[in-house]
Parts: structure tokens; sequence; C-alpha cells
């Protein structure tokens, strides 16, 4: 099993520009989450899907939309990059809610000039 | 919204030593997680940890959910246990995780 997977790795954006960051998970989990990191602190929540066909906003949701077409996929969309979006996104997910233990992906790093 | 503190913020240890992280949270919570950032960013998960303890090698982690905090213990420490020591706790009766600011660990040869 892969567990969780983020692609791209790396990606540099100017300002403005869009893109789609996907995360992949072979666990059968029913959640998934996105969360951005930034320097020095924790994990923020932007959005998080709690089945295939749901999305719901998290701690900082503004700027960025997903989907959850899929049960194994989450995508999460940038549709007018902003400096402020620099980042490093991870994707988790957990069998259920707040109940269970969540796996991370490796992470993307972003940077939007 | 839950507050979830750590602390200390940072620490410096010289290999062999033990030390305490510590977190606090300011409400009930349905879950409790211990998460490892090593210094290439990857998240480890160390403990799945809402009450009680567990013991994991040289890690050991202890929950009291009514006294609202949790202790990670490391003894014997090692170069590699450098990096940053995450606490999240998953909100009672809802979906979300919420993560403290990290402890950050620096073992010196």
């Amino acid at each position: 099993n892969a567990g969780v997977t983020q692609t791209p790795k790396f990606r540099v954006l100017k300002t403005g520009q869009s893109m789609t960051l996907l995360c992949a998970q072979d666990m059968n989990h029913e959640y998934m989450y996105w969360y951005r990191q930034d320097p020095g602190m924790g994990l923020r929540l932007i959005h998080y899907s709690v089945g295939e066909g749901t999305t719901a906003k998290g701690e900082v949701p503004d700027g960025y939309n997903v989907s959850r077409l899929k049960k194994q996929n989450f995508l999460l969309g940038l549709e007018s990059a902003a400096p402020s979006q620099t980042s490093v996104y991870f994707c988790a997910s957990s069998e259920t809610g707040a109940y269970n233990e969540q796996f991370f992906g490796p992470g993307t790093r972003l940077t939007v000039l | 919204g839950i507050q979830v503190e750590q602390s200390p913020p940072d620490l410096i240890l010289q290999e062999g030593a033990n030390s305490t992280l510590r977190c606090n949270f300011s409400d009930s919570v349905n879950n409790l997680q211990w998460f490892h950032q090593n210094p290439w960013g990857q998240l480890i998960n160390l403990f799945y940890i809402p009450s009680g303890t567990k013991q994991n090698g040289r890690l050991s982690a202890t929950t009291v959910a009514t006294e609202r905090y949790s202790l990670l213990y490391i003894s014997s420490s090692q170069t590699t246990d450098s990096g940053v020591y995450f606490c999240a706790v998953g909100e009672s009766g809802g979906f979300k995780t919420i993560f403290g600011a990290g402890t950050r660990l620096f073992v010196k040869a």
C-alpha cells in the first residue's frame, strides 16, 4: 500500500495563475483533509471531506476550492494564486472522523511569486 | 474552538538525555495524536492516544483527558530524534483536528 500520495511535490506559480493539487489514498478511508503549514507553525485545516461527493470548510478556506468526485481522491484548487498562498500543503485521510487516526501524505511545497 | 498549547517551544538536548514534551488542550477531545516532523518535512505518526499510556521503544506517551493534557517522553535521545513534535486533537462532536504549534527539538551529538 502506498498510503497517502500527493502530486506534485514542488510547484512555482506566478500571481494569478491557477493549479490543482491531487491527493490519493489507497486505504479506503472515508475522510480526507487538506492542511497548510506555514513557517514555524502547526498545520491549519483548509477543507475536508466526510465522504465521496462531500466537502466542507475548515479554518482557512478562502482562496481554495476542493472536490471529492472519487472516494480515493481529494483535489485542492487555487483559482488565482496569491503570494500569501506560498506554503507547504499536506493531505491526510482517516477511516472516519475525529475519532480516528489521521495519516498524512509527504506534502507539496508551493511558491507563489 | 479548541486551543492547543505545546511546551516548550524549543528544546536542545545532548545525545542520551531524556525529555518530556507537554500538550495542553482547552476542551474535551475525541482523540489525540503525536507526530514527528523530520527535517525533510515528513509527518510521522508516533501515537494515537486519546487516553492512557502507550510505549514504543524509547518513546512513550500519556494522555489524561479529564485534566486536558498529554505528555510525550523521549528517553536516551538520538540525533535522529531532531525535528518538530506536534500534538493534534480531534474536536469533540466534530470532524476537525486542531494542531498545536509544535516543539522544535535539536539533539546534539
